[in-house]
């Protein structure tokens, strides 16, 4: 199993500029997250989904759109990218809710935008 | 006041040495606990979850302690491969999702 992959894994983007970042799972997980990390910030929730065609705002979810159609994917979209999200993304993963099962995160995708 | 508080470190500390680190939760209503670790530039991972009445794994002890809401992890003998961030996390208010503390970050030393 890869467990949870994210593509690309780096990105450099002008001010303006939209992308999508997409997270696959192979582990038949219900519950997939998706969550920035700067430096002196630690890990902050941008939005989740709780199953196949589902999704929910986290913590900081301005600038950003997700969906969620088929169950193994996540994906991360910014419509219009602006230098405050210049960070590290990373999505992750959980069989049910994330209280009583393991996260399992990807390896991450570094974003800059100038 | 934020969900989880870490005190950051860096903590520096001489192999074979044991280490204690710390962390704070504002919600008296969580229920689950855990201790992640990440590695340089690396994704996080999950060392070990933290039971009520405090868990071993080799040589790494949790505890918690909910009248004070803090939570505990003891490194025993520490190795050079331990350096990392560890990140203390509680579930969130909503239950759907987890809290990540700042992270602490050790340096074993030969």
């Amino acid at each position: 199993n890869a467990g949870v992959t994210q593509t690309p894994k780096f990105r450099v983007l002008k001010t303006g500029q939209s992308m999508t970042l997409l997270c696959a799972q192979d582990m038949n997980h219900e519950y997939m997250y998706w969550y920035r990390q700067d430096p002196g910030m630690g890990l902050r929730l941008i939005h989740y989904s709780v199953g196949e065609g589902t999704t929910a705002k986290g913590e900081v979810p301005d600038g950003y759109n997700v969906s969620r159609l088929k169950k193994q994917n996540f994906l991360l979209g910014l419509e219009s990218a602006a230098p405050s999200q210049t960070s590290v993304y990373f999505c992750a993963s959980s069989l049910q809710g994330p209280s009583s099962y393991e996260q399992y995160f990807g390896p991450g995708t570094r974003l800059t935008v100038t | 006041r934020k969900e989880v508080e870490q005190d950051p470190g860096p903590f520096n500390v001489p192999e074979g040495a044991t280490v204690a680190f710390n962390c704070t939760y504002s919600n008296s209503a969580s229920q689950s606990f855990f201790w992640y670790r990440q590695d340089c530039r690396k994704e996080p991972k999950l060392l070990m979850s933290v039971y009520s009445s405090g868990n071993e794994d080799g040589r790494f002890t949790a505890q918690l302690n909910r009248a004070s809401q803090y939570i505990s992890l003891l490194i025993r003998d520490s190795k050079l491969s331990d350096s990392a961030t560890y990140l203390c996390v509680v579930n969130s208010r909503s239950g759907y999702a987890l809290n990540f503390g700042k992270g602490t970050s050790l340096l074993v030393t030969p």
